[in-house]
């Protein structure tokens, strides 16, 4: 089955500053790449998508890259603010596998 | 649309009872799908369905799981007998396609069996 495989685990920036969650997969034939955000004690709510198509894309603060050569995905968040800490999974497309997430903890 | 609504929230059972989990999807998405979320194993994909299908549940466990899709507007997960490692958060997600595309997920039902 795909693989997929999410770094860091654990994430701790200063306010302010950037973030980048970074995925890789396993699947050549993926073609979409979502990042999924899960506040404490809530339900994860999709934060932004790329498709193979494009090699990154932009929504304010966070932006989505991809490498498909390397077979990797990343999620980019700037000017971090404490509204930002949560577990962000990134999601394999061909078996909907979840990365394990990454806790990120904004520090004011 | 009120989105994808599961219930119950939360169900405490002791070993040994069935427990079964019940979503109503979005109106017009053909798939649905079951996951279990823990700390050790993360999101876990139990089963999906197109248009009231299994398609793939190599990830329910163990014959102890069930999951049906009667018809478009609601699904259920059973679990008879329960064991106190079933104790996890079970999210229904729904999509307008398998592999590409949004998924959106209800609130969650937190089982807790002692």
């Amino acid at each position: 089955g795909e693989n997929v495989e999410q770094h860091p685990s654990t994430l701790s920036v200063q306010e302010g500053d950037s973030a980048v969650i970074k995925c890789t997969y396993s699947d050549s034939a993926s073609n979409y790449f979502p990042w999924y955000k899960q506040e404490l004690g809530k339900r994860p709510q999709l934060i932004i998508d790329i498709r193979s198509n494009v090699g990154e894309k932009k929504d304010q603060r966070i932006a989505v890259t991809l490498n498909k050569t390397a077979k990797h995905f990343s999620l980019h968040i700037t000017e971090t603010q404490p509204e930002d800490s949560a577990v962000y999974f990134c999601q394999g497309a061909q078996k909907l596998v979840f990365g394990q997430g990454t806790r990120l903890t904004i520090n004011p | 649309d009120a989105g994808v609504i599961q219930s119950p929230r939360h169900e405490v059972t002791e070993m040994g009872q069935e427990v079964t989990l019940r979503c109503k999807p979005i109106s017009g998405h053909d798939y649905l799908f079951w996951y279990r979320q823990t700390m050790m194993r993360g999101l876990e994909l139990l089963i999906y369905f197109n248009n009231n299908v299994p398609i793939d549940d190599s990830g329910m466990p163990e014959d102890r799981f069930s999951a049906k899709m009667p018809n478009a507007s609601f699904s259920t997960l059973k679990i008879q007998p329960s064991e106190p490692r079933d104790s996890a958060v079970y999210f229904c997600a729904t999509s307008g396609g398998a592999s590409t595309g949004e998924l959106f997920f209800g609130e969650g039902s937190r089982l807790t069996v002692l």
